[in-house]
């Protein structure tokens, strides 16, 4: 079945550092690859996303790439700052994904010290 | 535009009773999804609704029920608490042919003593 595969967190780094949080998948077909993000208290909010190979989603400073052949999405950031402390989620959205059109990873917590 | 709004934001229930949980999703989603947040668990999918249909459900006893209105807003349903149904339930809405694409509320924190 499909399923995705987060680094277990959690993270800490001190202000500006650079940030990867990484995440892999199996799915059957093509799938469409999301990050997901929760602030302390609130729900969660669509980050960025790709719906191809190769294709980059990017939002608030942070980046992904969808790449094919090693089945990953992986998460970064250059210059991490104290706001960026949450939750972040991997996501994917494949055809016959089943009981749902997304699944989740388990979650990576950051947390970013001045 | 107000997003996914839920109701109440904090509920405590004694084991055995039954918690009622809302949610109202962005003006022009149709489908409306469940999640329950326990501790270190991750998102786990509970309900799918859309138009008023339950399209499925994820790997929870009958004891988990909801139903969608005819104005979109959805209801869960919990009976005969346990201790572990504690946890924050999330409700997320979505454009039915963009089902990816989910727009989450706050969640509400069910504590069950």
């Amino acid at each position: 079945g499909n399923s995705v595969t987060q680094m277990e967190g959690p993270v800490t780094l001190s202000e500006e550092a650079f940030l990867t949080i990484n995440c892999t998948y199996t799915a059957t077909g093509y799938p469409s690859l999301f990050w997901y993000v929760q602030y302390p208290g609130e729900g969660l909010q669509l980050l960025l996303k790709a719906t191809k190979a190769d294709d980059k989603g990017s939002n608030k400073g942070f980046e992904a790439t969808y790449r094919k052949e090693t089945t990953s999405f992986h998460l970064e950031k250059g210059s991490v700052q104290v706001s960026d402390s949450a939750v972040y989620f991997c996501a994917l959205s494949a055809p016959r994904s089943g009981n749902t059109p997304l699944v989740f990873g388990k979650g990576t917590r950051l947390s970013v010290i001045a | 535009e107000a997003g996914v709004t839920q109701s109440p934001t904090h509920l405590i229930k004694t084991r055995g009773q039954q918690a009622t949980l809302r949610c109202s999703p962005i003006s022009g989603h149709t489908s409306v999804y469940w999640y329950q947040q326990a501790l270190g668990l991750g998102l786990q999918f509970l309900l799918w609704y859309d138009e008023g249909e339950e399209r499925n459900r994820g790997n929870f006893p009958p004891r988990f029920s909801g139903r969608q209105f005819p104005n979109y807003s959805s209801e869960l349903n919990v009976n005969a608490l346990e201790l572990e149904d504690s946890a924050l339930y999330l409700c997320a809405s979505s454009f039915p042919l963009i089902a990816y694409e989910q727009y989450f509320g706050p969640g509400t924190r069910l504590t069950v003593t």
